[in-house]
C-alpha cells in the first residue's frame, strides 16, 4: 500500500472547519483514500472513503486533488468531541489487504 | 445491536501468566480482526478471520499470540507466557463483506498490563 503523510497536529478553534491533510504521493490507480479518527480511550472509526471523486457524508467530506497524490479531510464545524487523533490510510479493496494505520494527525479542537 | 464488544476492558497480569481476551463482533459481520495498539502508536494488524477461517496469522507478534473463532461469532485472543512487551491495547474489529473491504468497526480494546 502507498505511503501517506500527515501533520502530527494541529489545532481547530471550535465552530470553525477543520482541513486535515494527508499527502499519499506514491498511491496508485486502485488504490483508495480512507480516514479513520481515534477519541481517547477509544478504538478507531471509521470517517469516509474515496477513491478519485470527493465525497460527502454526515460526518465530513473528503477532497481528492485530481492527481490524487493527496487529499483533505474537512470537518466542517469541529466540536470539542472532534479532539481526536485522525487517520489517513491508503489501500487496495481487496480481500486480502488490511488497514495500515501510520502515525496520524493529532487534532485538538480548543473553545 | 450495540457495536463490537470487547472484555475485560483492562487486565492486570503478571509476568509469565497466559491471558485471553474475547471479541464480540457486530451480528450479521463474518469478517472480524484483531489489532494490538501501544502508546503514541497507530493500530498494528496481528490476524483476522472470515468466518471461522483464520485467513492472516503471519503477523501474529510470535508464536505466544493465538487466535480462534470457533463458530464463526465471537472471537478470543490468547497470549501465553506474557512478557512486560505484551503490554498495550488490543483491539477487535469486525467488517461485513458486502461493504467492502476497508470500513471495520471497532471496539473499545483491551488494555493488557504485566507487570
Amino acid at each position: 500500500d502507498a505511503k501517506t503523510t500527515q501533520p502530527p497536529s494541529m489545532d481547530c478553534a471550535e465552530g470553525r472547519a477543520a482541513n486535515l491533510p494527508c499527502n499519499h504521493s506514491t498511491i496508485s490507480g486502485n488504490e483508495y483514500v480512507y480516514w479513520y479518527r481515534q477519541i481517547h480511550s477509544q478504538g478507531p472509526q471509521y470517517i469516509i472513503h474515496g477513491l478519485k471523486n470527493n465525497e460527502t457524508n454526515e460526518m465530513a467530506s473528503l477532497i481528492i486533488t485530481e492527481d490524487r497524490k493527496s487529499s483533505t479531510l474537512i470537518l466542517p464545524h469541529a466540536t470539542l468531541r472532534d479532539t481526536a487523533v485522525y487517520y489517513c490510510i491508503v489501500r487496495t479493496n481487496n480481500a486480502g489487504n488490511m488497514l495500515t494505520f501510520g502515525g496520524g494527525t493529532r487534532l485538538m479542537v480548543k473553545p | 445491536d450495540t457495536g463490537v464488544s470487547q472484555n475485560p476492558r483492562h487486565k492486570i497480569t503478571k509476568r509469565g501468566q497466559n491471558v485471553t481476551f474475547r471479541c464480540d463482533p457486530i451480528s450479521e459481520h463474518n469478517r472480524l480482526y484483531w489489532y494490538r495498539q501501544t502508546l503514541g502508536q497507530g493500530p498494528e494488524f496481528l490476524t483476522y478471520f472470515q468466518n471461522e477461517a483464520q485467513l492472516e496469522k503471519s503477523r501474529l507478534l510470535s508464536d505466544r499470540f493465538s487466535a480462534e473463532r470457533p463458530k464463526g461469532s465471537f472471537s478470543t485472543l490468547e497470549i501465553q507466557r506474557t512478557e512486560q512487551g505484551d503490554s498495550a491495547m488490543y483491539l477487535c474489529a469486525s467488517s461485513f463483506l458486502g461493504e467492502g473491504f476497508g470500513k471495520l468497526f471497532f471496539g473499545s480494546g483491551t488494555q493488557l498490563s504485566v507487570l
